[in-house]
């Protein structure tokens, strides 16, 4: 059964620190997302994505984050400069054909900053 | 504003009791989509269930059955005879939106403890 896939499970890094999170989607996949949780918390929505392009951002995706889907099958977030507060677990997802098709998720990456 | 509520913070019960979860949402949309996902402890998000706006005909599937009310916007979700491995932390969400973008809000989720 495909699945979305994720890496690294576990990201610790630097106050101020650059990383990127890699995202690889089901491969028939046309809607791309990415949601975070703050440990204990509920799953924010932080970015949409299609056509190469975001469709939709939160209010938490401001200009330290960003989107990138490089290839045909990897999906990356990057933050830019890591704060502490930006220490959660995030999810990628993705959905089919359809916009509104059901989103399935990745396993997560657990980001610390220290 | 769209918002889903989880209002159970934790529930408790043991082994082979049933017990419910309950959803209530609010929207403007006539359109829109209600999930329910399953985080066990390893993490990972588990999707369960999908019900359109436009259909609220109850679902069952094995030990797990959903409520759709869209007079008292709730979508509740009942396991029957529940199990230790049904221990997790359950979230209901909405999801309604634009041409490109369906995104999913979340309630704050019910942690559910089957005890042997």
């Amino acid at each position: 059964e495909p699945e979305v896939t994720q890496t690294p499970s576990h990201q610790v890094t630097q106050m101020g620190q650059e990383v990127i999170l890699r995202c690889v989607p089901i491969s028939n996949h046309l809607y791309f997302y990415w949601y975070r949780q703050i440990l204990g918390q509920k799953v924010e929505f932080l970015v949409s994505f299609y056509n190469n392009e975001i469709s939709e951002k939160s209010e938490i995706f401001d200009d330290q984050f960003s989107v990138e889907r490089p290839d045909g099958s990897n999906f990356t977030l990057k933050i830019r400069s890591t704060k502490l507060e930006d220490s959660a677990m995030y999810f990628c997802a993705s959905s089919g054909g359809l916009v509104t098709d059901t989103q399935y998720f990745g396993p997560g990456t657990r980001l610390t900053v220290l | 504003a769209q918002k889903v509520t989880q209002a159970q913070t934790e529930i408790s019960v043991v082994e082979k009791e049933d017990v419910t979860l309950d959803c209530v949402y609010e929207t403007r949309d006539t359109t829109y989509y209600l999930f329910w996902y399953k985080q066990p402890p390893s993490g990972e998000l588990v999707f369960l269930i999908r019900r359109n706006s436009f259909d609220e005909q109850n679902e069952i599937s094995g030990r797990y059955s959903w409520n759709f009310q869209k007079s008292t916007s709730s979508f509740n979700f009942t396991i029957t005879a529940s199990q230790v491995v049904d221990s997790a932390v359950y979230f209901c969400a909405l999801s309604e939106g634009m041409d490109s973008s369906y995104k999913l809000i979340f309630g704050s989720g019910t942690r559910l403890l089957v005890r042997p």
